[in-house]
């Protein structure tokens, strides 16, 4: 149980393309998803907590309009990475739980590379 | 600011010892402990969760959880090649289910 899948894997584009990552919960309902970004050698940086039917909260120093989220259903969260320069290349991982106090499941991450 | 330390190693064991993985946290309000293991290119995968004070045995892993000390660790017995990865120890539940991790400790187990 607790599978996350996410979607693309990889993505290879050029600057100025905005590209889409979605983040799936399959087996579980996930009222929160969260989005990280991983440059490389670097620990998990979390960038926003994504909430079903409402706003995301961002983290301090991440750009809301830049990265836009969406939490359309119980098991649907997307991540717009809007214009993306390279700079904005990265490894993005989401991940969900399903109780407040139970651990976070992770997508297996999608790697961006802007050309 | 909530925050959770690790020494960034690396940490090299040969094969076949225990390795152990320290990590110390600044909440007191956390409630939740997890273990991660990141594979490099990878996402982080969960090894162990633990709550209360003690250890936790899961196969090879252990986890221990002192809460008066504010300090959690992995132990890992009989340690593989496959094992050589970055750990990454996470606290939560001390204010809403974010987690806040550590930057991780990478090991190498040598042959």
């Amino acid at each position: 149980g607790a599978v996350v899948s996410q979607h693309p894997s990889w993505v290879i584009c050029k600057s100025g393309t905005s590209v889409k990552i979605e983040c799936r919960s399959l087996d579980f309902q996930a009222t929160t998803m969260f989005w990280y970004r991983q440059f490389p050698k670097q620990s998990l940086m979390l960038m926003a907590t994504s909430n079903e039917g409402s706003k995301a909260t961002y983290e301090q120093g991440v750009e809301k309009d830049k990265f836009l989220i969406n939490h359309a259903s119980l098991t649907l969260s997307t991540l717009t990475v809007t214009s993306a320069h390279p700079e904005d290349s990265s490894f993005y991982i989401c991940s969900a739980g399903i109780e407040v106090l139970e651990p976070q499941h992770f997508g297996d991450g999608t790697r961006l590379s802007i050309l | 600011q909530k925050e959770v330390e690790q020494n960034s190693g690396p940490l090299s064991v040969p094969e076949g010892a225990i390795a152990s993985l320290n990590c110390t946290y600044s909440d007191r309000g956390s409630q939740s402990f997890f273990w991660y293991r990141q594979y490099s290119g990878k996402s982080p995968e969960l090894i162990m969760s633990i709550y209360s004070n003690g250890d936790k045995e899961d196969g090879r892993f252990t986890a221990q959880l002192n809460k008066a000390s504010q300090y959690v660790s992995l132990l890992i017995r009989d340690s593989q090649p496959s094992d050589s990865a970055t750990y990454l120890c996470a606290g939560g539940g001390g204010g809403g289910n974010k987690l806040t991790f550590g930057t991780g400790t990478q090991l190498k187990v040598e042959l």
